[in-house]
């Protein structure tokens, strides 16, 4: 059984595009992740949702738009595609620390690139 | 503010060799945990050790070990014997005591271990 799945694992698509990365984890975690890894293996933190709420939303630009619509998802939406936009996005989950958890989940991550 | 330092970007080594990797972090926080990841080439990324602030005990699992040392903010991960299936990108990271603060990732340490 897949903690956390990520669809699709890869995306090819022109600037200018929508395009949604959908994310399922079955762990029963409270807190979910968005990160961008770039091409030097950088990993950046874009956003976290902890019970369908936003608690983190790094500088990111409001093209990106993260949706929770449950505990048990969370999905990226990306309003008109750039090159820089290319990337591997990951998403996480984890339990809060204080309940014995904290380390982070990952899926098999979405490599997009824009053309 | 968190910051977690990985000095080594790439690392070399030949196989059978001991290596280390080293991580310095910088933290306000009185309880905080640190934790480990390693992304092999396939891309997944993969939680290998989580150690809390209030533990400064040494760990080993197996040819891995991990040297946590407050008095100078440190968590390095030594690997012993080296084998070729340990080649990875190898993520530090650190956490506040909730979810509702974020987690803050090194640079990552590029692993090379030749046959």
């Amino acid at each position: 059984d897949t903690a956390v799945s990520q669809t699709p694992k890869y995306l090819v698509t022109q600037m200018g595009n929508d395009k949604s990365i959908k994310c399922e984890q079955n762990l029963g975690h409270d807190t979910m992740y968005w990160y961008k890894q770039d091409s030097k293996k950088f990993l950046k933190i874009m956003f976290s949702y902890n019970n369908k709420e936003l608690i983190i939303n790094e500088t990111v630009p409001n093209r990106f738009s993260p949706k929770s619509p449950d505990k048990a998802h969370l999905n990226l939406h990306i309003n008109s595609l750039e090159l820089g936009d290319s990337a591997v996005y990951f998403c996480a989950s984890s339990q809060d620390p204080g309940q014995g958890g904290g380390e982070q989940f990952f899926g098999p991550g979405t490599r997009l690139t824009v053309l | 503010a968190q910051k977690v330092t990985q000095a080594q970007t790439e690392i070399s080594v030949v196989e059978k060799e001991d290596v280390t990797l080293d991580c310095v972090y910088e933290t306000r926080d009185t309880t905080y945990y640190l934790f480990w990841y390693k992304q092999p080439p396939s891309g997944e990324l993969v939680f290998l050790i989580r150690r809390n602030s209030f533990d400064e005990q040494n760990e080993i699992s197996g040819r891995y070990s991990w040297n946590f040392q407050k008095s100078t903010s440190s968590f390095n991960f030594t690997i012993t014997a080296s084998q070729v299936v340990d080649s990875a990108v190898y993520f530090c990271a650190l956490s506040r005591n909730t979810n509702a603060g974020k987690s803050t990732f090194g640079d990552g340490t590029t692993l090379t271990v030749k046959p």
